[in-house]
Formats: structure tokens, C-alpha cells, sequence
């Protein structure tokens, strides 16, 4: 169990560039769920997989928002356009087909817009 | 849509105290995580816990379902318990979704 990994882990972009945020889930882990932290709250649902389908959507991912998962494996997040209020932490976690032991979380990406 | 409250929002304690923090939730749901995050972000589960109380080490989790809260508590608390402690519920279409509360920041001071 090599846990949750994203990248990058911090990420600097100027105002109205797109940027691309990737996790590897556990890869027993079918389940995959993204989620997005600004200072001081807790995580907010943005996403979830269930191997390569994309079965629950927030209103927060707004249409500059996109997240695949092609192979049912990794899984990418694309803010196109970014703007100052797209700066937050952007979590990724996963889970085994049943929720039973819960979520695992990874590190987190960082996003800065300037 | 559901909402989860934590209280206290702030606390801190001196080295080898005890606390408990709360966590109620609004609907009945179908279960409940307590996460800790640490000063690097990483959030780390301490519990899953839909009923019923577990016990890890110094950590131990109360989740009363019936009257919608939850229980955490830390006895000898050290510094390394310092962070933000999140109560989770889980909710959506599928039950896979997680709503967290707001967090209760704990510093632990030597």
C-alpha cells in the first residue's frame, strides 16, 4: 500500500493559464474522489470515479473545470482559464468498492493563481 | 443539503491534558470519519466510524447515529496531536460523498 500520491505538490500559474493536477490512487482502490480545500474550511466534494466513470459531479466543477480517469487508474483535474478565487488546496482520494474502511487521502496540489 | 458542526472551533491544551471534541450532523447519515490534517495538509484518518466507539492508542471515537453526533477524544494529548481535526459524514446519491464540518484547530502546547 504505497497510499495516495499527487503531483505536483505546490503549483504557481499566472491568471488565465489552464493547469493539469494528476493522482495515482491505491491500486486496489476503484474509487476515486477529488475534492478542494480553501484556508480555513474543510475539503468540498468536487468529483467521483468509479473506475473510469465519472458517476457524481459538484456544482462546484464549474465548466472550466474537467477530471478524467481514462483507464480507470490515474486520474487528471484541468482548471482552464484559472482565476485568482481557483487558489486552493486540490485533494484527491481513494476507497475500495465498498466504504467500509473509508477514505484514503493523498497529499494534496497547492494552486496559487497569481 | 446536509450540514456537520464542530465544535470548538479553537482549542488549546497544555502537554499530557485531555479534550473531546463534538461533531453533530443534521440528517441521518450513513456513516462517519474523523480525519486529522497536519501542518503539511496531509489529512490522515483516525476512524471510521458509522455506531458504536473504537479505540487507536491515545484516540478514541464515539458515534451515537440515533441523535446525530459523534465524539473524539484525545487522552494525554502530546504536541504532535497539534492540527486540525475534521469530522466527515457520508451523503450523496450513492453514500460515497464525504461533507465536512469546519474543523477544530488544536494546538498542543509543551
Amino acid at each position: 500500500d504505497t497510499g495516495v500520491s499527487q503531483n505536483p505538490r505546490h503549483k504557481i500559474t499566472k491568471r488565465g493559464q489552464n493547469v493539469t493536477f494528476r493522482c495515482d490512487p491505491i491500486s486496489e482502490h476503484n474509487r476515486l474522489y477529488w475534492y478542494r480545500q480553501t484556508l480555513g474550511q474543510g475539503p468540498e466534494f468536487l468529483t467521483y470515479f468509479q473506475n473510469e466513470a465519472q458517476l457524481e459531479k459538484s456544482r462546484l466543477l464549474s465548466d472550466r473545470f474537467s477530471a478524467e480517469r481514462p483507464k480507470g487508474s490515474f486520474s487528471t483535474l484541468e482548471i482552464q482559464r484559472t482565476e485568482q478565487g481557483d487558489s486552493a488546496m486540490y485533494l484527491c482520494a481513494s476507497s475500495r468498492p465498498t466504504v467500509v474502511y473509508g477514505y484514503t487521502f493523498g497529499s494534496g496540489t497547492r494552486l496559487t493563481v497569481v | 443539503g446536509i450540514q456537520v458542526e464542530q465544535s470548538p472551533p479553537d482549542l488549546i491544551l497544555q502537554e499530557g491534558a485531555n479534550s473531546t471534541l463534538r461533531c453533530n450532523f443534521s440528517d441521518s447519515v450513513n456513516n462517519l470519519q474523523w480525519f486529522h490534517q497536519n501542518p503539511w495538509g496531509q489529512l490522515i484518518n483516525l476512524f471510521y466510524i458509522p455506531s458504536g466507539t473504537k479505540q487507536n492508542g491515545r484516540l478514541s471515537a464515539t458515534t451515537v447515529a440515533t441523535e446525530r453526533y459523534s465524539l473524539l477524544y484525545i487522552s494525554s494529548s502530546q504536541t504532535t496531536d497539534s492540527g486540525v481535526y475534521f469530522c466527515a459524514v457520508f451523503s450523496g446519491n450513492a453514500g460515497n460523498m464525504l461533507t465536512f464540518g469546519g474543523g477544530t484547530r488544536l494546538m498542543v502546547k509543551p
